[in-house]
């Protein structure tokens, strides 16, 4: 079945950078898009990132566009997000989430991890 | 972007009575060279990821009990639990994948009266 594990949470200070990691299993890693999606403490949903299943598309939310880059390792079956210049307003759990179609980028979500906490606070 | 609005933001619903929940976009997410609607539901139980319940505004998900069922086209989207079970209890998100960036609506809370 499908799993997908999120670590690098954690609390950090205000203008400082920090790494998400999403390891993948129980599906053809490379053959899908993924997303990070987050949600802030009691709030909804918000979509953050994107990148196509062999890594030569990326599309970032306005939000953390900038500060933010969506990579993967098809060899490794892990995504990533590294965040840079982390403000109180990124505090969130963190999801990766597969894209619905295989090879597309742009779609629902049919799978998600269960989260990693990001805590931005001095 | 485009604006996913959803209504009520809360629900009290009696067991085995239907629940229905709106969501309207700011602007058209029926792609007309397909006629699909890029629509999709969600609901998330506290302490857990979303789940996702339906695409395509009415394909109901594998495993997905039959009494879920999705409706509409265009800006205007409803999901309707036909009779509500006490493992319903959750907040229902719609989500237009139409255009990036992917947008959500704000949720709607469904509890038991």
């Amino acid at each position: 079945q499908v799993q997908l594990v999120e670590s690098g949470g954690g609390v950090v200070q205000p203008g400082r950078s920090l790494r998400l990691s999403c390891a993948a299993s129980g599906f053809s890693f490379r053959s899908y898009a993924m997303h990070w999606v987050r949600q802030a403490p009691g709030k909804g949903l918000e979509w953050v990132a994107v990148i196509s299943y062999d890594g030569s598309n990326k599309y970032y939310a306005g939000s953390v566009k900038g500060r933010s880059t969506i990579s993967r390792d098809n060899s490794k079956n892990t995504l990533y997000l590294q965040m840079n210049s982390l403000r109180a307003e990124d505090t969130a759990v963190y999801y990766c989430a597969r894209d619905g179609v295989g090879y597309g980028y742009n779609n629902w979500f049919d799978s998600w991890g269960q989260g990693t906490l990001v805590t931005v606070s001095s | 972007d485009i604006v996913m609005t959803q209504s009520p933001d809360s629900l009290a619903v009696s067991l085995g009575e239907r629940a229905t929940i709106n969501c309207k976009s700011s602007q058209s997410v029926l792609y007309s060279s397909n006629n699909k609607n890029y629509l999709a539901w969600y609901q998330q139980k506290p302490g857990q990821p979303p789940k996702l319940l339906i695409s395509w505004a009415s394909t109901r998900e594998s495993g997905v009990p039959d009494r879920f069922s999705g409706s509409g086209s265009g800006t205007d989207f409803t999901l309707t639990i036909s009779s509500l079970q006490a493992e319903d209890v959750a907040v229902y998100y719609c989500q237009q994948y139409y255009d990036t960036p992917i947008t959500f609506g704000q949720g709607t809370r469904l509890e038991i009266k």
